[in-house]
């Protein structure tokens, strides 16, 4: 998986509560990105980011923040979780120059 | 924005029987063009991409795929499947900037 984790890889939570997925990279690539996958729908991008601090919205943000303190992190947060966000979250990273994209094992969150 | 439409939600075939699963995406601008593959509970693999050049990409596991810019197709094709083939399909897009935009997936499904 080109050097990215992601943690947790299974997660289980209540409506309402606040819930943090990291990913990390050793591969030291500029961009990192957060999709998440649903049937029927792909991957949609929740964020990305473009460097440190540097982040931007996708197509579906609304209840997901995102920070990136260092290169290698890149972390997304559902403020109050709702049932609607049950998903299977994505990683990705990108080195800017050959436009692809290198995906984590993936998160798969359940909100109860 | 862009979109991309995979013709086909699932396509089943028997094994070593010729396969194309198809693309076709809406920007008529210059695109990148990429197809994924995931298999069950992993995260997605690159198969190929197109950047420019020559219209015919040939990719990992003997797939390959033509970039139709008059129909604004990438379609996916292979001349015969193995039962390992057998996972879900992405085609993506990019309008030669950093983010992709993704198909809903073709399942594969190659049958003894």
């Amino acid at each position: 998986d080109a050097g990215i984790t992601q943690s947790p890889r299974h997660k289980v939570t209540e409506t309402g509560t606040p819930v943090t997925l990291r990913c990390h990279q050793t591969e030291n690539h500029r961009y990192m990105y957060w999709y998440r996958q649903d049937p029927g729908h792909g991957l949609r991008l929740i964020h990305y980011s473009y460097g440190v601090k540097d982040t931007d919205k996708g197509e579906v943000s609304d209840g997901y923040s995102v920070s990136r303190s260092k290169t290698e992190d890149f972390l997304l947060t559902l403020e109050s979780a709702t049932s609607s966000q049950t998903s299977v979250y994505f990683c990705a990273i990108g080195s800017g120059t050959d436009y692809e994209q290198y995906f984590g094992p993936g998160t798969r969150l359940t909100v109860t | 924005a862009q979109s991309v439409t995979q013709l086909d939600s699932q396509v089943p075939v028997f094994e070593e029987a010729p396969v194309e699963l198809r693309c076709n995406y809406s920007s008529s601008v210059s695109v990148y063009l990429f197809w994924y593959v995931q298999y069950p509970n992993q995260g997605l693999q690159l198969l190929l991409k197109y950047l420019s050049g020559s219209t015919l990409v040939k990719g990992i596991n003997g797939f390959e795929a033509e970039f139709n810019k008059s129909q604004t197709s990438f379609h996916l094709r292979k001349p015969s499947v193995h039962i390992s083939d057998t996972a879900e399909y992405f085609c993506a897009v990019s309008d030669r900037g950093n983010k992709l935009v993704f198909g809903a997936g073709t399942i594969l499904r190659v049958k003894s």
